[in-house]
């Protein structure tokens, strides 16, 4: 049974540009949540994905935008990229109205 | 006030003692409490969940709810060095996304 899957798992990237981060839910699973982790801190909230529509949404800018395909699999993009932006982003799996997150081995993305 | 707060730490008890880490959290309707260990560079881990007020043991862990006080903690017996890692403790109101504390990062000193 494959758990939660993200790539890539390092990712350097320039101030300005974008990047797009990957995830496969767990089997059986079909609503995604991203979190964005950086040093010393707990996870925050960005938002959750359910149906292909984000269901709910964090205190994040709308440089932060995702997507959900029908096969559940997500997508973060960020756009014009701040070196505050540099984190471990973790994404988490669930069944919707459950309370068991599994989540993904993260990515490290790191702005220069 | 944060929704969901912990002693950051860090928190040093020697190899065999009782951990005990704490959360207090600030929404009355929270209905479902985690306890993630996270080791460094590494994602977060369910180890324990509660729903009711009381205990709940699972091995050598022992989660604590109180409802009243708005208050959760982790009992770790017998610690082990695999036990260092920060411990994160995560709320939610029925159908939200977690919410997580900033953790609080446990060293056991053998």
């Amino acid at each position: 049974d494959a758990g939660v899957t993200q790539s890539p798992t390092h990712l350097i990237k320039t101030r300005g540009q974008q990047v797009t981060l990957r995830c496969s839910p767990k089997s059986g699973h079909d609503t995604v949540s991203w979190y964005q982790q950086a040093l010393g801190q707990g996870p925050q909230f960005i938002f959750q994905y359910y149906e292909e529509e984000e269901r709910q949404r964090g205190n994040f800018p709308d440089r932060f935008s995702g997507h959900q395909f029908p096969n559940y699999s997500s997508e973060l993009n960020v756009n014009a990229l701040l070196l505050g932006d540099s984190a471990l982003y973790l994404c988490a799996s669930s069944l919707l109205g459950s309370d068991g997150y599994t989540f993904g081995s993260g990515t490290r993305l790191t702005v220069v | 006030q944060k929704e969901v707060e912990q002693n950051s730490g860090p928190l040093s008890v020697p190899e065999g003692a009782i951990a005990s880490l704490n959360c207090t959290y600030s929404d009355r309707v929270s209905q479902s409490f985690f306890w993630y260990r996270q080791y460094s560079g590494k994602s977060p881990e369910l180890i324990m969940s509660i729903y009711s007020n009381g205990d709940k043991e699972d091995g050598r862990f022992t989660a604590q709810l109180n409802k009243a006080s708005q208050y959760v903690s982790l009992l770790i017996r017998d610690s082990q060095p695999s036990d260092s890692a920060t411990y994160l403790c995560a709320v939610n109101k029925g159908n939200t996304p977690l919410v997580f504390g900033k953790g609080t990062r446990l060293s056991v000193i053998a």
